[in-house]
């Protein structure tokens, strides 16, 4: 089983949508990071959480340390946002960065 | 811009060669990573540098090695090349540890072995 487990793997979408990507972890973290990778393969991080609720634009990422979950939403969906959507943690312990494998998102207009 | 750069952008190669990998990271910043992303592995953490001593190590083949500079720029070096090797090699910088502060990632450098 991975230590970061991403849900779902593919997502498609109308222009529009309300979008919601889980990201599960099992082991002990230091802040957990959403990132953004376009399809040329550039990859912006988009928050890093340690805890609570951060908000940029039409993202929001939310995390609960105890439940060991974090969520990445985008409101009011645009096909510019099509993308693969990775969450990695900090491992507390190794201080090294766990990814998830990722979720693949298509806005179609 | 992200602030971080990396060169050369694109690289192919043959087998058996060895190729060097520059990033230079945001001004001010300490820590450099390097990351692979391959098509059947997913990205997967390599190396870490601070303020030019290794920090951390992950999945880092002995064929590769890595390095920090006193100007704070890193390179790193993939020896013996294998077709396997073909990836996205990912740099990112922060100003300190990754877990206190956000890290910004370069562009990649995309290298082919063939």
């Amino acid at each position: 089983k991975n230590e970061v487990e991403q849900s779902p793997q593919n997502l498609t979408a109308q222009e529009g949508e309300f979008i919601t990507i889980n990201c599960s972890y099992s082991v002990g973290i230091s802040a957990l990071h959403w990132l953004q990778q376009h399809p040329g393969g550039g990859i912006v991080s988009l928050f890093m959480l340690s805890s609570g609720k951060k908000k940029h634009g039409r993202l929001i990422a939310t995390i609960n340390i105890q439940e060991k979950h974090s969520s990445l939403h985008i409101t009011a969906s645009h096909p510019r946002d099509s993308a693969v959507y990775i969450c990695a943690v900090i491992s507390y312990n190794t201080d090294k960065l766990i990814f998830g494998t990722g979720t693949r998102l298509q806005v179609f207009p | 811009d992200s602030g971080v750069t990396q060169t050369p952008k694109h690289l192919i190669t043959a087998t058996g060669q060895r190729v060097t990998l520059r990033c230079s990271p945001r001004s001010g910043d300490l820590s450099v990573y390097w990351y692979q992303q391959s098509l059947d592995q997913g990205l997967q953490f390599l190396i870490q540098y601070y303020n030019g001593e290794e920090r951390a190590k992950g999945n880092i083949l002995e064929r590769f090695s890595a390095q920090q500079f006193p100007d704070l720029h890193s390179e790193l070096n993939l020896s013996s090349l294998e077709l396997g090797d073909s990836a996205l090699y990912f740099c990112a910088s922060s100003p300190h540890r990754v877990g206190d502060r956000e890290a910004f990632f370069g562009q990649g450098t995309r290298l082919t072995v063939v």
